[in-house]
């Protein structure tokens, strides 16, 4: 099925360690997105894409790093967990804002990673 | 003051009840969103709305630019429906989307 695939659903981390979390889409939407969500929270933005090559800091940028080689993955890197860390991660793609796309809908989201850092 | 407001912040009620969720925002926008957060965590993008109204079974969202306010509404409401409700808007500035803090919304048999 067509949509955002993130891996992994679940990690536990220990201070210190680092990680990749995996981002594909296969809608050839050129905005990806990665959030943030901590319990009780909206979302929070971290980095996001407007094409391949191209990524930009969104709200809460520090602690994790991002790249784009390709339109349809968007990694997102976290160097040295911290349990201020400890979050559920979701990734998510859209076409150019302001432009087309299913009627109604704008954003397409991962199922989302649940990460612990202890 | 949050740049988007959702009201209410928790919302339990009867199935069959006609339901309500507003958001008011205090930023110029492009596009307003209404996403849903199922109880497992997954997120669905309902709407994406600039102007008027629109409908999706039994969902309807309408906006009013004027006075920077959306409504979201449920009709015939019903247990599978119990899920948070987030409001979004996109700035028009720079596309970035403001998150509001979501509506969690509990439908009884």
């Amino acid at each position: 099925n067509a949509g955002v695939t993130q891996t992994p659903k679940f990690r536990i981390l220990k201070i210190g360690q680092s990680m990749t979390l995996q981002c594909a889409q296969d809608m050839n939407h050129n905005y990806m997105y990665w959030y943030r969500q901590d319990p009780g929270m909206g979302l929070k933005l971290i980095y996001y894409s407007v094409g391949a090559g191209i990524t930009d800091k969104g709200e809460v940028p520090n602690g994790y790093n991002v790249s784009r080689s390709t339109t349809e993955d968007f990694p997102l890197r976290l160097e040295l967990a911290a349990p201020s860390q400890t979050s559920v991660y979701f990734c998510a793609s859209s076409y150019t804002p302001g432009q087309g796309g299913r009627w109604g809908y704008g954003y397409t989201f991962g199922s989302g990673t649940r990460l612990t850092v202890v | 003051k949050n740049e988007v407001e959702q009201s209410p912040q928790n919302l339990t009620a009867q199935e069959g009840e006609f339901i309500t969720i507003n958001c008011s925002y205090s930023v110029g926008i492009s596009a307003l969103h209404w996403l849903q957060q199922h109880p497992g965590g997954g997120i669905v993008s309902l709407f994406m709305l600039s102007s008027g109204k629109k409908k999706h079974g039994r969902l309807i969202a309408t906006i009013n630019i004027q006075e920077k306010h959306s409504s979201l509404h449920i009709t015939a409401s019903h247990p599978r429906d119990s899920a948070v409700y987030i409001c979004a808007v996109r700035s028009d500035s720079n596309y970035q989307l403001i998150w509001g803090a979501g509506t969690k919304l509990i439908i009884k048999p």
